[in-house]
């Protein structure tokens, strides 16, 4: 049962493209988090917030932007996609740091 | 930097095995979690051990901690085929972020 949500679930899209990947949780959660993560591989956290109007940069350097304007909602920004951003996008939120982690099911993003 | 590193890398099994998956890190952590992953889904909370936990438990779960060793174990007791999935481990390191781990892939098989 998911309270976090990612839309599109999957997008398929040219070169040069703006893109914006939506992340939504009804939990009321301050922190949220944009983690890339290749087939069978690890997760990298590439965004991250602690709150409304809060927004840092991941351990995993990205060309992508994030914005917290409401505690609900943390969109993930692409100005213009390159084959090197195709990848699963997984969005998540705690209610604490270091607390576990709920996660929506994520955004497979093919750039052709 | 990597902070878990798993092993397996993968693990097949019959249905009704026992399955261990093992999990090591570097730094000190204030706790340690286990996540799954179905295919093409997202991660989901399965346990949480804090660091001055040496064993948990949670239905067919067993989480074992050793903070000597920096390393963990997760053990699924008779494994059944909706437990194929990918197993991660994840701690917070010496930051307030979660660091994952390489995960390991079971295929439990009917």
């Amino acid at each position: 049962e998911a309270d976090i949500y990612q839309t599109p679930r999957y997008l398929v899209i040219g070169t040069g493209k703006k893109i914006t990947l939506e992340c939504s949780q009804t939990m009321g959660h301050d922190k949220m988090y944009w983690y890339q993560q290749d087939p069978g591989m690890e997760l990298h956290l590439i965004h991250y917030s602690y709150g409304v109007n809060s927004t840092e940069k991941g351990d995993l350097s990205s060309e992508s932007t994030v914005s917290r304007i409401r505690t609900e909602h943390f969109p993930l920004t692409l100005e213009s996609a390159r084959p090197s951003h195709t990848s699963q996008y997984l969005c998540a939120s705690s209610e604490l740091e270091g607390q576990p982690q709920h996660f929506g099911d994520g955004t497979r993003l093919s750039i052709l | 930097s990597q902070q878990g590193e798993e092993d397996p890398q993968a693990l097949s099994i019959q249905e009704g095995e026992n399955a261990t998956m093992n999990c090591s890190y570097k730094t000190s952590i204030n706790n340690l979690q286990w996540y799954r992953q179905n295919s093409g889904r997202g991660l989901v909370h399965l346990i949480l051990i804090r660091s001055n936990e040496r064993e948990k438990h949670s239905g067919r779960l067993r989480v074992t901690l050793d903070t000597s060793k920096k390393s963990s174990s997760l053990l699924i007791t008779a494994s059944r085929a909706a437990d194929t999935a990918s197993y991660f481990c994840a701690t917070d390191g010496n930051t307030d972020k979660l660091i994952f781990g390489t995960g390991t892939r079971l295929q439990v098989f009917p």
